[in-house]
């Protein structure tokens, strides 16, 4: 069963960068029915789609975001990342890494796995 | 628009059925996603458009689109069925995803 494992500092300060990182298991990030994505959560709200890189290192992001944010993938580890610079007490999120299923029709919105998420707090 | 738009909460009584909708300009072009959510839990994909439900998914999920709507209807809920429940779809000016404010589902 696939698994995404998040990992990364549970408190970040304001102003510096937020670094998470999703171990993936049981499948490659390099297979071509699937994208990887992140996806935050601030306490008590609503989900907020940040970002997806394709099987082959092409990115998406979030308008809202994309100055401050970076995707990248490391097939060596099964791994990818994220990168969220600048970051405030807006920033205050559970994050999300999740597989999404673009083989078969099931599109760019299919969000099929996901992690447990980690808490990630921004304060000085 | 680029924006989902949900009820913030619906109600159903143990064994009913009952309809979560979705409305955003983007549902025109795109299928929508839904997601159950439970309290500490990470969200879990339920279905995709109208025919594309994961494994593991009861069948009493299912899903239907018209127009600018997307809905989710549960035939026969159970109390498990209680969580938040959050449509998304692709935006149709970008490539970008979308989520909607979310449905919290009371079952009575």
């Amino acid at each position: 069963q696939l698994q995404l494992q998040e990992s990364g500092p549970g408190l970040v300060k304001p102003s510096e960068t937020l670094s998470l990182t999703c171990s993936v298991s049981t499948d490659s990030i390099t297979n071509s029915n699937y994208y990887w994505a992140w996806i935050r959560q601030p306490p008590g709200k609503e989900l907020e789609w940040l970002a997806t890189i394709s099987f082959n290192g092409n990115t998406f992001y979030s308008p809202s975001l994309m100055s401050r944010l970076t995707i990248s993938q490391d097939t060596s580890k099964n791994q990818f990342s994220l990168k969220l610079k600048s970051v405030t007490a807006a920033d205050t999120a559970t994050y999300y890494c999740a597989r999404v299923r673009m083989g078969g029709g099931w599109g760019f919105q299919a969000f099929d796995s996901w992690g447990q998420g980690t808490l990630v707090t921004v304060s000085s | 628009s680029s924006e989902l738009t949900q009820d913030p909460a619906v109600s159903v009584a143990l064994g009913q059925t009952v309809t979560i909708t979705c409305q955003g300009d983007s549902l025109r072009s795109f299928s929508a996603g839904w997601f159950q959510q439970k309290p500490g839990q990470a969200p879990v994909l339920v279905m995709v458009g109208k025919t594309r439900r994961p494994s593991g998914i009861p069948d009493r999920f299912s899903g239907s689109a018209s127009g600018n709507t997307a809905s989710l209807t549960i035939t026969g809920a159970q109390a498990e069925d209680e969580a938040d429940y959050y449509c998304d779809c692709r935006d149709n000016s970008a490539d970008r995803v979308i989520f909607g404010g979310g449905t919290k589902l009371t079952v009575l």
